[in-house]
């Protein structure tokens, strides 16, 4: 079974400027989480789709950050403008919904300069 | 609202010694429970996990025992190395509210020679 695909591994811009993450989930897997992971601290979700629906996105900056789920497979996770706090690895997961369920992609390594 | 605290870190053991990580989590009703483990520079691996009251997940040597009546998960292991050293998370899902799933905040443990 193929994981959960996320592109680019790393990226490096200049404050101001703007970024995007994509996310592929495991076929199937109706639930889509973002989670950001600042360096020393635990991942914190940034907003969870349920096929293409925002189940939760309480804690997503909406004044810079915005998410989408087209057609309830990928999703795109983009910054405008950046922050240098926004330096941070932006993780994707999906779910079909069951405690065996979680797969977690690689993550984005962001660094804002 | 569900959430999950964990023992501030690090914790630094002398190798061959005995670890414990204490977890406990808040949650209205019964989630699943998790250990992840981060090693340095890369991703977050699914260590071990329960799903219900009085389970028992183990992996590598790590256990930890699904605790309903103190609302704990802690991770135990009776022997430490050197390449235990990482950074532990433990988190919770909640199926029944959209499947949402929560880290701690971690805990980094050194192990030395």
């Amino acid at each position: 079974e193929a994981g959960v695909a996320q592109s680019p591994r790393y990226k490096i811009i200049e404050k101001r400027q703007s970024v995007a993450f994509w996310c592929n989930p495991i076929s199937g897997h109706a639930t889509l989480y973002w989670y950001q992971q600042i360096l020393g601290q635990g991942p914190k979700l940034l907003i969870q789709f349920q096929n293409n629906g925002v189940v939760d996105d309480s804690q997503l900056p909406k004044d810079r950050f915005s998410a989408e789920r087209l057609k309830g497979v990928d999703s795109t996770l983009k910054i405008q403008p950046a922050k240098l706090e926004d330096s941070a690895v932006y993780l994707c997961a999906s779910s079909f919904g069951t405690p065996d369920g979680y797969t977690f992609g690689s993550g984005t390594r962001l660094t804002v300069v | 609202g569900d959430s999950v605290t964990q023992m501030e870190g690090p914790v630094t053991l002398s190798e061959e010694a005995f670890l414990t990580i204490n977890c406990t989590y808040t949650a209205t009703g019964y989630p699943s429970l998790f250990w992840y483990v981060q090693y340095p520079g890369e991703g977050l691996q699914l260590l071990l996990k329960a799903t219900k009251a009085d389970d028992k997940g183990s992996n590598k040597g790590f256990e930890a025992t699904y605790r309903k009546e103190t609302t704990s998960f802690h991770l135990e292991k009776g022997s430490v190395q050197v390449s235990d050293s990482a950074v532990y998370f433990c988190a919770l899902s909640v199926i029944y509210n959209f499947n949402k799933f929560y880290f701690g905040s971690g805990t980094k443990l050194n192990v030395k020679p």
